[in-house]
């Protein structure tokens, strides 16, 4: 357990609706990552962030936002949320270095959303 | 492209039954790979984490092999329990590059019955 803690964990919201999620630890990380896992499709990277207010882009970060004002909380925002948009998000944490330095990922529980 | 596949993509086996999943990468240059479970519901979690000059790591009754002449990783899982009922993710990571050349793969659904 690496302190993760993801809220809601369970969403229903309409077409058009902002949406906030929000990712909690209490160890201090530096790199944080938000992703979402669909059927059929491996974890793919939305946004992450290197520091407060140190952010970038994943490889599917259209239609999302994130902010990063606290070491602890990385929010991801959809700021309209569309159907192509329900999925299951999950919020990381590295250990150590960045990931492809070998740094270990740790999972938050999943936020369920879906937009009808 | 950057691809990980996976095989097969679902698994039933009774209980104290041996298994092997697959993983077949195209993610260059090659840094690690990576075994994680994931139950349902849950996040995944880390089984094993193998470089390039690593080819087998163990942890309990997971072994995860490594051939990086011929991109390919395998799971075996040896007198399974059905607490082994999971998703089985394999993630490669590029050496040293953005943080998009950290590929998942799509998963093998394995499930255990008595």
């Amino acid at each position: 357990d690496a302190g993760i803690t993801q809220s809601p964990r369970h969403k229903v919201t309409e077409t058009g609706t902002p949406v906030t999620l929000r990712c909690h630890q209490t160890e201090n990380h530096r790199y944080m990552y938000w992703y979402r896992q669909d059927p059929g499709h491996g974890l793919r990277l939305i946004h992450y962030s290197y520091g407060v207010k140190d952010t970038d882009k994943g490889e599917v970060s259209d239609g999302y936002s994130v902010s990063r004002s606290k070491t602890e909380d990385f929010l991801l925002t959809l700021e309209s949320a569309t159907s192509s948009q329900t999925s299951v998000y999950f919020c990381a944490i590295s250990v150590g270095l960045a990931v492809a330095n070998t740094g270990e990922l740790f999972f938050g529980e999943g936020s369920r959303l879906t937009v009808l | 492209k950057n691809q990980v596949e996976q095989s097969p993509q679902s698994l039933i086996i009774l209980e104290g039954k041996n298994c092997t999943l697959q993983c077949n990468y195209t993610v260059s240059p090659f840094s690690n790979l990576r075994w994680y479970k994931q139950d349902t519901g849950r996040g995944p979690v880390s089984l094993t984490i193998m470089t390039f000059s690593e080819n087998t790591k163990s942890n309990g009754r997971y072994t995860a092999t490594l051939d990086a002449d011929t991109k390919q990783s395998s799971l075996h899982i040896t007198a399974s329990q059905l607490s082994d009922s999971a998703s089985y993710i394999c993630v490669v990571s590029a050496m040293k590059t953005s943080y998009d050349k950290v590929i998942f793969g799509p998963g093998t659904s394995l499930s255990v019955i008595p």
